[in-house]
């Protein structure tokens, strides 16, 4: 009921690429879908977040689509840059469940 | 902004002794904090959730004598390692929930680095 499953493990994108991630979850009971960043030795940071109640979000070169039926949802880099290299977790969440983080995408893009 | 400092930022110790950890909000009250551990290339697991004013929940497998975890304030959350062995090295991160947003919208503090000789 609360497996969070994240893939790819691992990402490699040329430089102005697309990079997408992708987040499947079990639990119908989340309502915050949230996408974080980490860079090495440092701790995370919310890159971006949606509701159930809609379908997709925009933030600058970032985009989350989420699939209520299919319990899913995934991360969009567009025009992605060597700075965007970091890994990326999933980690959905309803104030009702225990945090559980996916288990991450290491992303690299190549110049 | 939303800003979580961790304190101190790596920290070696001798297998044995204690090492205290803290959390701080600074720009936002935080009636909830939680505590997270991350071995290399790992995921984040969640050790506890701190309340303020009351005592944390520890996830399955933690051992609260040994993680003790303290929210004294709304700004400040700590986290002392008693009797840290070798296997406790690890990468400690702590996150912050505005107000009452629970685990909503966290914001991590940059992480500890302990290492246990």
């Amino acid at each position: 009921q609360q497996q969070v499953k994240q893939s790819p493990q691992s990402l490699i994108v040329q430089k102005g690429g697309i990079s997408i991630i992708n987040c499947a979850y079990e639990n119908t009971a989340f309502d915050y879908f949230p996408w974080y960043q980490q860079f090495p030795g440092k701790g995370p940071a919310l890159l971006i977040a949606i509701r159930p109640d809609v379908s997709e979000k925009k933030e600058g070169r970032f985009t989350i689509s989420f699939n209520k039926s299919a319990k899913q949802f995934s991360l969009h880099i567009m025009d992605s840059q060597p700075g965007d290299s970091a890994t990326y977790f999933c980690a959905p969440y309803s104030s009702a469940s225990k945090i559980i983080f996916g288990s991450g995408t290491r992303l690299s893009i190549r110049p | 902004g939303a800003v979580v400092s961790q304190h101190p930022s790596w920290v070696i110790c001798k297998s044995g002794t204690s090492v205290k950890i803290e959390c701080r909000s600074l720009d936002f009250q935080a009636t909830t904090m939680f505590w997270y551990r991350q071995f290399p290339k790992q995921s984040l697991m969640l050790m506890a959730t701190s309340n303020e004013g009351s005592k944390a929940t520890y996830e399955q497998g933690v051992e609260k004598d040994k993680f003790l975890i303290n929210h004294a304030s709304l700004t400040l959350s700590t986290l002392t390692v008693t009797s840290a062995h070798p296997e406790d090295s690890s990468f400690y991160i702590c996150s912050a929930a505005k107000g009452g947003a629970r685990g909503y919208e966290q914001y991590f503090g940059p992480g500890t680095r302990l290492t246990v000789t």
